[in-house]
């Protein structure tokens, strides 16, 4: 069981926005800031959103990130077929000393 | 071209043991704080493990606290993982990461990744 939670799937049709939520408590979410890395089948993850909101160089700004709280979430908007991938939000937490991982997302489109 | 490359993964017996690498190239090493991150098949991301810059600050998830051991050789840009007390349930691909450059543990993000090492334990 993972300390972030987000959805096991979402789903878009092209063109269409996606979000995906990822939940956690004060000791992680509440005091950090949120990652999210992006894994394409069978290769490794790759940082998509940094500090929250911030995209690194290549990332395309149809991607964007949000954080309130103990909550973040990413969204994904005119969604197209190569952004097929699992979706993993993350953050540093003060209680476990070390960066901890939601469950995942299956973003597949439709 | 900044890389990670990771190697020493293979099959092991339970109770056994196993050390992987990582080895740098394209980046000062020396200046980034290192992490090792493992996916079982079909499963999510799991953090084991968090070394500084330095080899100052050494963190570990609690599914392997006391089994395995985080260091590094700044002299050979390389990162390791010695694995000891290996269980079935530790079979899976382990990925070294580098961490980003923040001013403090807060805002913390992985922003290199390797490609990974198998690591399968079976009798």
């Amino acid at each position: 069981q993972s300390v972030l939670t987000q959805p096991p799937s979402a789903s878009g049709t092209p063109g269409q926005r996606v979000t995906i939520s990822c939940s956690g408590s004060f000791s992680n979410i509440g005091r950090s800031t949120v990652n999210w890395y992006q894994q394409l089948p069978g290769t490794a993850p790759k940082l998509f959103i940094y500090n929250n909101d911030e995209r690194p160089s290549g990332v395309p700004d149809r991607f964007s990130g949000s954080k309130s709280g103990t909550s973040a979430s990413l969204a994904i908007s005119g969604l197209q077929s190569e952004d097929e991938a699992d979706y993993y939000c993350a953050a540093w937490d003060d209680s476990l000393n070390g960066p901890v991982f939601g469950g995942g997302t299956r973003v597949t489109v439709l | 071209e900044v890389q990670l490359a990771e190697s020493g993964g293979g099959l092991v017996q339970p109770g056994g043991s196993l050390r992987i690498s990582c080895v740098s190239s394209g980046f000062t090493f020396s200046s980034f704080s290192m992490n090792w991150v493992r996916q079982v098949p079909g499963k999510g991301l799991e953090w084991l493990s968090y070394i500084s810059k330095g080899s100052s600050s050494i963190f570990y998830a609690d599914s392997v606290r006391g089994r395995f051991t985080i260091s590094r050789d700044n002299t050979k840009n390389s990162l390791y993982l010695q694995m000891d007390s290996l269980r079935a349930e530790d079979t899976a691909v382990y990925y070294c990461s580098r961490g980003g450059m923040v001013a403090n543990l807060y805002n913390y993000y992985m922003d290199v990744w390797g490609k990974g090492t198998t690591v399968t334990v079976s009798s």
